[in-house]
Formats: structure tokens, C-alpha cells, sequence
């Protein structure tokens, strides 16, 4: 197992632009979060799946922003009419539903709006 | 609402001094306590976590203790490498597993040889 990965590393992209990332996370985990990170401060909780349910969304999540998990494997976050404030770092993060759950992240999508 | 405060960075050591990162939250009930590691180029990394009042979590010579009379869970490690260089961020999620984590700002920790 290769960890959570997430594509595309970076993304530039003018304002106005609408841009999705996706995530894969590791295979036998049920829990897919997103968070996003902005330069000197702590990632930010976005929304949160259980398989393909979207369970809860922080109200950071505009309505600009949709995330979806169409079968429980992959994820995508979809950014609309992309502002110069969405630039920050997108990260995901997977657990498994049993256990001790700890949060696994990946290397983040890094976003520029110009 | 439910926050962590960490002490403001950066941090400069010279190798082989005692590192301490302090960190406090607030919060109702019984968070877990994390410590996450961002080395520099890569994602966060799980480095030690608490689960109730004082259970210490360590993990490659750092070492935390939950304490929940003074709401702390401070990182130390007694001789830190120049390889420690990287960002530490605190964090803690409320209630049973499938919440959120809510993070501290991040302490950059700079080790010289």
C-alpha cells in the first residue's frame, strides 16, 4: 500500500476557473476527509465521507465547493468560479471505521488563483 | 469553540538540545490528542497521539503527556537530530472516531549541527 495519494501535486489556475482534485485513499479505508491548509496555519476540516455518505460539511464548505465519493473509493473536490482566496493547499486524509482511527494524509493538491 | 494553541515558532536548536513544543487546547469532555510532523516537501505525518487524561504517547524519542487539569499535551524530545527540522502541529478531535481533527497553527522547529 502506497498511502493516500492525490493528483495533481499543483494546480494554477486563473480566476473564474473551475478546478477539481481528486484523492485516492488507502484501499481498506472507509473514512475520506478533506482539509485545506493556507501558508502559516493548520489545516482546516472541509467535509468528511463514510464510504460513498458525505456525513458532515464545515461551513468553510461554500456553496462554490462540492466534494463527492461516487463509490466509496476515490474522492474529488470540485472548486467553481475559483477566487484568489481559495488558493491554500487541499489535503486528504484517510481512516479505517474500526480500531484506533488515525488519520492518514496525503501530500496535498496545492492550489495558485491568479 | 473547541481550539489548540501552540507556542509561536520558529524554534532554533542547536543537535543534541532538549526540545520542548508547548501546546494547550479547549475543549468540552474528552478530546484525543495528536502530534502531526510535516517534513519539509511532504505530507503530515501521525508522529504520537493520547487518547485519555494522562497517557503519555511516544514515538521515535518525542513523548507527550495528556494532562487534563491543565488542558496541555506538550511535545518533548531530550536530544533533538538536525533530521528533526520540520513542522509539528498539535491537534485534537473531539468525541469517537469519524470527526474532525482541529489543528494548532504549527511550530516550525529549525536544528543546526
Amino acid at each position: 500500500d502506497t498511502g493516500v495519494s492525490q493528483n495533481p501535486r499543483h494546480k494554477i489556475t486563473k480566476r473564474g476557473q473551475n478546478v477539481t482534485f481528486r484523492c485516492d485513499p488507502i484501499s481498506e479505508h472507509n473514512r475520506l476527509y478533506w482539509y485545506r491548509q493556507t501558508l502559516g496555519q493548520g489545516p482546516e476540516f472541509l467535509t468528511y465521507f463514510q464510504n460513498e455518505a458525505q456525513l458532515e460539511k464545515s461551513r468553510l464548505l461554500s456553496d462554490r465547493f462540492s466534494a463527492e465519493r461516487p463509490k466509496g473509493s476515490f474522492s474529488t473536490l470540485e472548486i467553481q468560479r475559483t477566487e484568489q482566496g481559495d488558493s491554500a493547499m487541499y489535503l486528504c486524509a484517510s481512516s479505517q471505521t474500526f480500531g484506533p482511527e488515525t488519520q492518514y494524509f496525503g501530500p496535498g493538491t496545492r492550489l495558485l488563483v491568479l | 469553540g473547541d481550539s489548540v494553541t501552540q507556542m509561536e515558532g520558529p524554534v532554533t536548536l542547536s543537535e543534541e538540545a532538549f526540545l520542548t513544543i508547548n501546546c494547550t487546547y479547549t475543549a468540552t469532555g474528552y478530546p484525543s490528542l495528536f502530534w502531526y510532523v510535516q517534513y519539509p516537501g511532504e505530507g503530515l505525518q501521525l508522529l504520537l497521539k493520547a487518547t485519555k487524561a494522562d497517557d503519555k504517547g511516544s514515538n521515535k524519542g518525542f513523548e507527550a503527556t495528556y494532562r487534563k487539569e491543565t488542558t496541555s499535551f506538550h511535545l518533548e524530545k531530550g536530544s533533538v537530530q538536525v533530521s528533526d527540522s520540520a513542522v509539528y502541529f498539535c491537534a485534537l478531535r473531539k468525541g469517537q472516531a469519524g470527526t474532525a481533527l482541529i489543528f494548532g497553527k504549527g511550530t516550525t522547529l529549525s536544528v543546526s549541527s
